[in-house]
């Protein structure tokens, strides 16, 4: 079975400062990466994932993440977060093959970005 | 398009009391997923259908748990003599199925409290 570890829960950062929330999984096959975004009240979007090509993905709202086989870690990271990035966020993995495309979560990060 | 939804949004039961949720997905989606978020947790798979045909069931899903997409449409997810333990949040999210580049939509999901 797969599993997904976000060791972080909170995450507290001043506005215009960089951030990286930390993501680590494992699984005994392949798996597809994702990083989903949750603001209050409202249901999940997708900021960013990884497929396949190059380790380096770029998503929505200037955020990226860098999926690194060896560490099997899919660490999100931007540059200079604004207020109104905080919000849960949440990474997941699919399986490549079978699993009938389910996701399975870690336990979520909150960032919460101060003036 | 008007996005996932899920009605209602907010759901205060007593325990014991029967309750149902409803989810309509993006019309030309064949997939249809439940999961079920808890207080600092991520999501969790309940169950997913393709078109009419439910082909997975967490063991998460109790037998007081029961869902139906009786035309490939929308979608009901119905709990039996509730439990305080069945607070949560549930989310609903569709997808195609065909091909590797898809993304699961979630809906706002339903609040459901049992007191």
């Amino acid at each position: 079975a797969q599993s997904v570890t976000q060791l972080d829960s909170q995450v507290p950062v001043f506005e215009e400062a960089p951030v990286e929330l930390r993501c680590n999984y494992s699984s005994s096959v392949s798996v597809y990466l994702f990083w989903y975004v949750q603001y209050p009240n409202q249901g999940l979007q997708l900021l960013l994932k990884y497929l396949s090509g190059s380790t380096l993905v770029k998503g929505i709202n200037g955020f990226e993440a860098e999926f690194n086989k060896s560490q099997t870690s899919f660490h999100l990271r931007k540059p200079s977060v604004h207020i109104s990035d905080t919000a849960e966020y949440f990474c997941a993995v699919r399986l490549i093959t079978g699993g009938g495309n389910k996701l399975t979560f870690g336990t979520g990060t909150q960032l919460k970005v101060e003036l | 398009d008007t996005g996932v939804s899920q009605n209602p949004r907010h759901k205060i039961t007593k325990r014991g009391q029967n309750v149902t949720f409803r989810c309509d997905p993006i019309s030309e989606h064949n997939r249809l997923y439940w999961y079920r978020q808890t207080l600092g947790q991520g999501p969790e798979f309940l169950t997913y259908f393709q078109n009419e045909a439910q082909l997975e069931k967490s063991r998460l899903l109790s037998d007081r748990f029961s869902a139906e997409r009786p035309k490939g449409s929308f979608s009901t997810l119905e709990i039996q003599r509730t439990e305080q333990g069945d607070s949560a949040m549930y989310l609903c999210a569709s997808s195609l199925a065909q091909g590797v580049d898809y993304e699961q939509y979630f809906g706002p999901g339903t609040r459901l409290t049992v007191t």
